[in-house]
């Protein structure tokens, strides 16, 4: 079974600062990985995936992430935040398969402070 | 393409009537995925189908839900009779490869 944890579910960064959002997973097949923004009161929408191509993938809006097997992680990064950065972002792990369901970790939320 | 369209985007019901949410997927996506969203439990998947399958329906939460998809552009989300603790965003999303795309999600508010 497939599970997602996210560490943190409030991290707040000043805005210039490095954005480190934590995500380690769990698969018993090798997984596919997305990340999701969700801003308030809108729906989820897609940063990045990874689908076993390139390890350090690029996503929008600047965000980036890399799979690492060894340590079962897949964290999210953007070198300089944004005001317009701050939201909630979920980790989700597919058992593969190109319809896969998606399982989401609870959530990490941003905040941005100028 | 619209993406995928939910309605009503807010329902405010009383506890004990019924609440049917509705999803229209992207044309062209054989998967449909229906998701609860609540601060205390998070993302939950409720139910997906495949080419209008349901192929997973354990997250579905007790007999009072139920989901159906009667055509590839149609989906709809039934709880009856409704609860307050069903008060959650519900969203849908559709995917075709590896990437599934959400609805703006259907607030429901049960009193």
């Amino acid at each position: 079974a497939q599970s997602v944890t996210q560490l943190g579910s409030h991290v707040s960064v000043s805005e210039g600062a490095l954005v480190l959002l934590r995500c380690n997973y769990s698969s018993s097949v090798p997984p596919y990985l997305f990340w999701y923004v969700q801003y308030p009161n809108q729906g989820l929408q897609l940063l990045l995936k990874y689908t076993s191509a390139a390890t350090l993938v690029k996503g929008i809006n600047g965000f980036e992430a890399e799979f690492k097997k060894s340590e079962t992680s897949f964290h999210l990064t953007k070198p300089s935040a944004h005001m317009s950065d701050a939201a909630e972002y979920f980790c989700a792990v597919s058992g593969g398969g190109s319809q896969g369901n998606l399982i989401f970790g609870k959530g990490t939320k941003l905040s941005v402070k100028p | 393409d619209a993406g995928v369209i939910q309605s009503p985007r807010h329902e405010v019901t009383e506890m004990g009537q019924e609440v049917t949410l509705r999803c229209k997927p992207i044309s062209g996506h054989n998967s449909l995925f229906w998701y609860r969203q609540t601060m205390m439990r998070g993302l939950e998947l409720l139910i997906y189908f495949n080419n209008n399958v349901p192929i997973d329906d354990s997250g579905m939460p007790e007999d009072r839900f139920s989901a159906k998809m009667p055509n590839a552009s149609f989906s709809t989300l039934k709880i009856q009779p409704s609860e307050p603790r069903d008060s959650a965003v519900y969203f849908c999303a559709s995917s075709s490869t590896h990437q599934a795309f959400f609805g703006q999600g259907t607030r429901l508010t049960v009193v």
